[in-house]
């Protein structure tokens, strides 16, 4: 069973750059059977899918983001990462990260991280 | 950009049948997978490939789709499916993952 979490600082000053990590334990992050996916919810909203990474480097963005972000692996410390720049108060969410199976479902989830944007 | 319109609310009493759509174009020809939120949690997949379960969730969940429309259904809702539920699919003319607003359960 695949365990994920997420880490990284908690509090992001507005025009910075957020970057965060999710561990992989369980599993290897040079599998072909899985998407490293990023998603984020706002307080008290919904879901937002922001990008996603397969073992091969294909990389899917969310157009909303796209200007802004960045996701990458690192198969030595079996993980992968998100940054995200200039950011503001809007950008303050939980971040999850997820994998996806082979029809994009997310089956397994971090516990997710609070980042708020905040001076 | 591809859109999935869901209600906002949904209520049920215990016992009976809940029944959560998630509307978008030709979702039909998509694979919809569904979740379950509760307060403070990360989501939990219920649903995947529109009807299948993973291991672990009961059978009283269920999923169905027709051309425009994805259907969950909870039978013999308990107090404990409280919770927010989001749909969600994968667009593959763009690669692009979208989920819906989502619908908050509420067990009455």
């Amino acid at each position: 069973q695949l365990h994920l979490q997420e880490s990284g600082p908690g509090l992001v000053k507005p025009s910075e750059t957020l970057a965060l990590t999710c561990t992989v334990s369980g599993g290897s992050i040079n599998s072909s059977s899985y998407y490293w996916a990023w998603v984020r919810q706002p307080p008290g909203k919904g879901l937002e899918w922001m990008a996603s990474i397969y073992y091969s480097g294909s990389i899917s963005y969310n157009p909303s983001l796209k200007s802004r972000i960045t996701i990458s692996t690192d198969t030595s410390k079996s993980q992968y990462s998100l940054k995200l720049s200039s950011v503001t108060a809007a950008d303050t969410a939980i971040y999850f990260c997820a994998t996806e199976g082979t029809y994009f479902d997310m089956r397994n989830w971090g516990q997710g991280t609070l980042v708020t944007v905040s001076s | 950009s591809y859109v999935l319109t869901q209600p906002p609310s949904v209520s049920v009493a215990p016992g009976k049948t809940a029944t959560i759509t998630c509307g978008g174009h030709n979702i039909g020809s998509k694979s919809v997978h569904w979740y379950q939120q509760k307060p403070g949690q990360a989501p939990v997949l219920v649903i995947y490939f529109d009807r299948d379960r993973p291991s672990g969730i009961p059978e009283r969940f269920s999923g169905s789709t027709s051309v425009n429309m994805a259907t969950l259904t909870i039978t013999r809702v308990e107090a404990g499916d409280e919770a927010d539920y989001f749909c969600q699919v994968w667009d593959g003319s763009t690669g692009y993952r979208v989920f819906g607003g989502g619908t908050k359960l509420t067990v009455l």
